[in-house]
């Protein structure tokens, strides 16, 4: 059964700093990975999508990076804005039915 | 912009009442996903579409909770009866096929009393 982990499950930053969030999965044989973002009471919003034959995807100022191998994906957020405040979730698909697996979440504040 | 559309968007209930959700993918997306999460805790699959045929249902709690896809667009989620323990925000997502980028809705809170 796949397993999704998350660290750290909170983290607090001051305005302009870069940050890492770490998601790892137990089973390697992964479709995509994609990591969403979402705001409290909200529902979730794609952030970046990786192919499993893909290492990197950026979109502004977020770069997500994919080590199949070792079961490891890293979110990094250049410059962090308070509004990027919210809990951020990655989620693998895998199976004979491409299940997309959650992680539990970790949540960013970033402090003007 | 397409976005995936839930109604209602909150519900409450009375404990052993029946509760549906409806979802409407965006227009094209063959499947379709019904998730719960707990406040806390990462959404976890209920039950999964592949146009109208049922791909995943494994965790769905099927003496209480029933999902349909009929004409293999829009989807409803029924719990009967509804017990305290269901409440939850149950979100719906789409994605134009199994290996393919997933959205998804603003979700349902539910609240049972």
């Amino acid at each position: 059964k796949q397993e999704v982990t998350q660290i750290p499950a909170a983290l607090s930053v001051p305005e302009g700093e870069n940050l890492v969030l770490n998601c790892s999965f137990t089973d390697s044989a992964i479709y995509n990975l994609q990591w969403f973002r979402q705001d409290p009471g909200k529902g979730l919003t794609s952030l970046l999508l990786i192919q499993s034959s893909q290492r990197e995807q950026t979109s502004g100022r977020l770069n997500a990076s994919l080590d199949k191998s070792s079961g490891r994906s890293t979110l990094y957020i250049a410059a962090s804005q308070p509004g990027d405040s919210a809990t951020y979730l990655c989620a693998v698909s895998g199976g004979s039915n491409y299940k997309l697996t959650f992680g539990k979440g970790t949540l960013l504040t970033v402090n003007p | 912009e397409a976005e995936v559309a839930q109604s209602p968007r909150y519900k409450i209930t009375e404990k052993s009442q029946a509760v549906a959700f409806w979802c409407d993918p965006i227009s094209g997306h063959a499947t379709l996903y019904w998730y719960r999460q707990i406040l806390g805790q990462g959404p976890e699959l209920l039950v999964q579409f592949q146009d109208e045929s049922v791909v995943d249902d494994s965790q769905l709690p099927k003496d209480r909770f029933s999902a349909e896809r009929l004409k293999g667009v829009d989807s409803t989620l029924k719990i009967q009866p509804a017990e305290l323990g269901d409440s939850a925000m149950y979100l719906c997502a789409s994605s134009f096929t199994l290996n393919t980028e997933a959205f998804f809705g603003q979700g349902t809170r539910l609240t049972v009393v």
